[in-house]
This record gives structure tokens, C-alpha cells and sequence, in this order.
């Protein structure tokens, strides 16, 4: 089984629409949780790190479930420019290691 | 604020030649890391620096790779002898410390486009 495991999608999302996936991680001790977004061809960008209480950024809401052991990222009111890959990155280690998922592909479509 | 700086960032090259990888992470962050995206394997981390030291390079793939950090503002990878399985995106990203600000969020730069021929 992968340390971080993702659904690959794709998501296919219409614009306007509520889009959320999750990501699983096999590590209990792992405290530190991040979702990036990669598009085509580019580096993976942070696009928030994840807090045991939850967290909101605009129309991006990110959760830990310790118990079940998973991260979720929620987008509302999809945009044509969130068509893109979503990583999660998970800690490994005291130093900041990260082990990440393959992504999650969404599309957004008009 | 400039961000992680990769160099080159398209190598073509042939099999067997040596290729070298460059970084230049962000000012203040201490910690910096290589990783390797294909298709097939995904985001994947080769090796690791605290400080300028390595500190896990377990993900590194065989004795062909080397990475030096010779000081806080440079690293570089090498692949020597390299082959066509090495062709893929090489990223360097960088991080605070531990317990500093927004420590374990690594920034990634643009990537170095390895293609071996």
C-alpha cells in the first residue's frame, strides 16, 4: 500500500459546481498535511496547508480526519482556471519531509 | 521576493554524458529538496539538505546521482553516467525550519526538463 494515496480522476467538474476528494495517508504520527496545485507542465504551487481544525481560503476548504486518516479539499463554485492537477503532500518525518500523493485531476469544464 | 531558481530548465542530451542539475533555493529557508516527477512514478524525493548537509538521500536511485549543497544558496544534482530512463522533470524546492513562521511548506521552483537520449 502507497504511504499517500489519491483518486487519479479525472473530476469532471461544470463551472459554477462543488467539486471535493480526499487523500489518504498510512502514517499515524504524520502532522504536517498540504494541498498544492500543479498545472500542465508547471512546478506543484502550495495552495494551502492543512490545520487539524479545518481551514477556509476563499472558495477552498480544506480538512483532517486523524481517525480515518485523511485530508479532504473542497472547491465551491468551480472556476474554469481550477482545471488543474491537485497534489497532497504529507509529513513523514521531524525535518519536513514530505511524501506526496499522484493527484488528483480536475476539470472544470464551461 | 524571487523564489526557488532552477538552472537549466530544458537539458537534452545523450546517453552517457554527464548532466548537471542546479539550484538556488529561497534566501533564509534552511532546508532544501530535489525530487523527480514522471508519469509512471509520480512526485518522488531523491535527497534532502539541513543546513547544507544532507540529511536522507535514500530516495536517491543508484550511484550514477549525486547532489552537493556547497552553501546555503546553491545545490546541484548529477547524474553521471545518464540514460534514457533518467529523462524527467527535476524540481528543487526549499523550506523553513522547523518551528519558524510557515515551516514545512515547500516552495517548489520551475523544474530542470531532463531528456536523455
Amino acid at each position: 500500500r502507497k504511504e499517500v494515496e489519491q483518486d487519479p480522476g479525472p473530476f469532471n467538474v461544470p463551472e459554477g459546481a462543488t467539486v471535493a476528494f480526499n487523500c489518504t495517508y498510512s502514517n499515524s504520527a504524520s502532522q504536517s498535511f498540504f494541498w498544492y496545485r500543479q498545472d500542465c507542465r508547471k512546478e506543484p504551487k502550495l495552495l494551502m496547508s492543512v490545520y487539524s481544525s479545518g481551514n477556509e481560503d476563499g472558495r477552498f476548504t480544506a480538512q483532517l480526519n486523524r481517525a480515518s486518516q485523511y485530508i479532504s479539499l473542497l472547491i465551491r463554485d468551480s472556476k474554469l482556471s481550477d482545471s488543474a492537477t491537485y497534489l497532497c503532500g504529507v509529513s513523514t518525518d521531524s525535518w519536513g519531509k514530505l511524501q506526496f500523493g499522484a493527484g488528483t485531476q480536475v476539470v472544470v469544464t464551461p | 521576493d524571487a523564489g526557488v531558481i532552477q538552472s537549466p530548465r530544458h537539458e537534452v542530451t545523450e546517453m552517457g554524458q554527464e548532466v548537471t542539475l542546479r539550484c538556488k533555493p529561497i534566501s533564509g529557508h534552511d532546508y532544501l529538496f530535489w525530487y523527480r516527477q514522471t508519469m509512471m512514478r509520480g512526485l518522488e524525493l531523491l535527497i534532502y539538505f539541513n543546513n547544507n548537509v544532507p540529511i536522507d538521500d535514500s530516495g536517491m536511485p543508484e550511484d550514477r546521482f549525486s547532489a552537493k549543497m556547497p552553501n546555503a544558496s546553491f545545490s546541484t544534482l548529477k547524474i553521471q553516467p545518464s540514460e534514457p530512463r533518467d529523462s524527467a522533470v527535476y524540481f528543487c524546492a526549499s523550506s523553513l525550519p522547523p518551528g519558524q513562521g510557515d515551516s514545512y511548506e515547500q516552495y517548489f521552483g520551475p523544474g530542470t526538463r531532463l531528456t536523455v537520449t
